[in-house]
């Protein structure tokens, strides 16, 4: 099975763009998951979206949005961008919503706000 | 809100040593663990996972659970340098809502000395 795909895997943008990032499942997989990642912070979950609904949010401001597709493919949009917005963004996919299920992250992408 | 910890590193041991990676956690309710390495510049990978008290071993990693200490742990056997990354502790509480995030610790990086 191939794993998950996340598009484009480096961006460099200025501050007040906006930004949308792409994620493809692993095939099967309807659960996904957005975190940013800095070396400040870590790892830290942004939201989840299971059959084109959110179902959990981090603690992230409105800047920050996703959504689902039907075929479960998921997009994060980040709008007026500045620059502690610079990190890495993981997507994970998970085959269920609920229970113990486990998550694979994609490559990433590297978002420099400059 | 969920914490976890984990032993601060970095931590360096020698090829073929028993590598011993540590992790606590806040919330009771915490019912799935996860231990992913993650290679500098790469993506988090999946070792292992486990949900039931004791040891679970998979080739030279062995994770083990103890739900009334709220501890989890790593042990790597026969360290080698290629095991030299940092690692993180993960967990989350079966159910909806915000207690199905991950909550991941800041990481321990390993060094493993030829």
């Amino acid at each position: 099975k191939a794993g998950v795909t996340q598009t484009p895997r480096y961006l460099i943008k200025t501050r007040g763009q906006q930004v949308t990032l792409s994620c493809s499942p692993i095939s099967g997989h309807r659960s996904v998951s957005w975190y940013q990642q800095t070396p400040g912070q870590g790892l830290q979950f942004l939201f989840e979206y299971f059959s084109e609904t959110q179902r959990n949010k981090g603690n992230f401001p409105g800047r920050f949005s996703g959504r689902q597709f039907s075929n479960s493919r998921s997009e994060m949009n980040v709008s007026t961008l500045e620059l502690g917005d610079s990190a890495l963004y993981l997507c994970a996919s998970s085959p269920l919503a609920g229970g113990p299920d486990t998550q694979y992250f994609g490559p990433g992408t590297r978002l420099t706000v400059l | 809100q969920k914490e976890v910890e984990q032993n601060s590193g970095p931590l360096s041991v020698p090829e073929g040593a028993i590598a011993s990676l540590n992790c606590t956690y806040s919330d009771r309710v915490s019912q799935s663990f996860f231990w992913y390495r993650q290679y500098s510049g790469k993506s988090p990978e999946l070792i292992m996972s486990i949900y039931s008290n004791g040891d679970k071993e998979d080739g030279r990693f062995t994770a083990q659970l103890n739900k009334a200490s709220q501890y989890v742990s790593l042990l790597i056997r026969d360290s080698q340098p290629s095991d030299s990354a940092t690692y993180l502790c993960a967990v989350r509480a079966v159910g909806s809502g915000s207690a199905r995030q991950l909550t991941f610790g800041s990481g321990t990086q390993l060094t493993v000395l030829p």
